[in-house]
């Protein structure tokens, strides 16, 4: 089974500030990455595809990188409505989920 | 705009059965692989079973293969989830999600929590 996990655990950043987490597999996945954003007592909502591909409605801020076995989820200029949980979700074989990644307020 | 909805989590016993129901509107349905994806309290995220547009494909983690069944009805837009043989780790949020296997969750319903205690 592929493995994914994530670092940090937890960012604390400020309104506008730039975030970056990181996303790892324990095997090569290609491209076949996604991204979600969960806030509490929602449902996952998916920010990008194919490790760079902005799903539909998604600002522009968000934006995806990486292949292989390194992947990186950046947000150019956090906004209030950024502080979640995020996760990444490989789907080149099985379907395996990290483990998340809080970003929470400085 | 699509939607999905899901229905029939509550409480069960260890051993117990349990069905959920996912409605689906807004999509031509039939058109649509569909999975269920849970979540324990608070933590991570685990696809647990997806079935393809036809039906005639069905898929299955291994911690609930033998246990779970899942089945779609075209004509009404359902997706369901039996259960069966629950164990108390099969306590979680339970999601229905538009989506197949492997493959990335475009859609999400609001889920459904299954608590399996004594």
């Amino acid at each position: 089974d592929i493995q994914m996990t994530q670092s940090p655990s937890t960012v604390s950043a400020s309104v506008g500030d730039r975030v970056t987490i990181s996303c790892r597999a324990s095997q090569s996945i290609g491209t076949w990455l996604a991204w979600y954003q969960q806030k509490p007592g929602k449902a996952p909502k998916l920010l990008i595809y194919k490790a760079s591909f902005l799903e539909n409605g998604v600002p522009s801020r968000f934006s995806g990188s990486g292949s292989g076995t390194e992947f990186t989820l950046s947000i150019s200029r956090l906004q209030p409505d950024d502080f979640a949980v995020y996760y990444c979700q490989q789907y080149n074989s099985d379907s395996t989920f990290g483990p998340g990644t809080k970003v929470d307020i400085k | 705009e699509v939607q999905l909805a899901e229905s029939g989590g509550g409480l069960a016993q260890p051993g117990g059965s349990l069905r959920l129901s996912c409605t689906a509107s807004g999509l031509r349905f039939k058109s649509y692989a569909m999975s269920w994806v849970r979540q324990v309290s608070g933590r991570g995220l685990e696809w647990v079973s997806g079935i393809s547009g036809s039906g005639g494909g069905t898929y299955y983690a291994g911690s609930v293969k033998g246990r779970f069944t899942i089945s779609r009805d075209n004509s009404n837009s359902m997706v369901y989830l039996q259960m069966s043989s629950l164990r108390v780790d099969d306590t979680a949020v339970y999601y229905c999600a538009t989506g197949g296997w492997p493959d990335k969750y475009v859609n999400w319903g609001q889920g459904t929590l299954v608590s399996v205690s004594s």
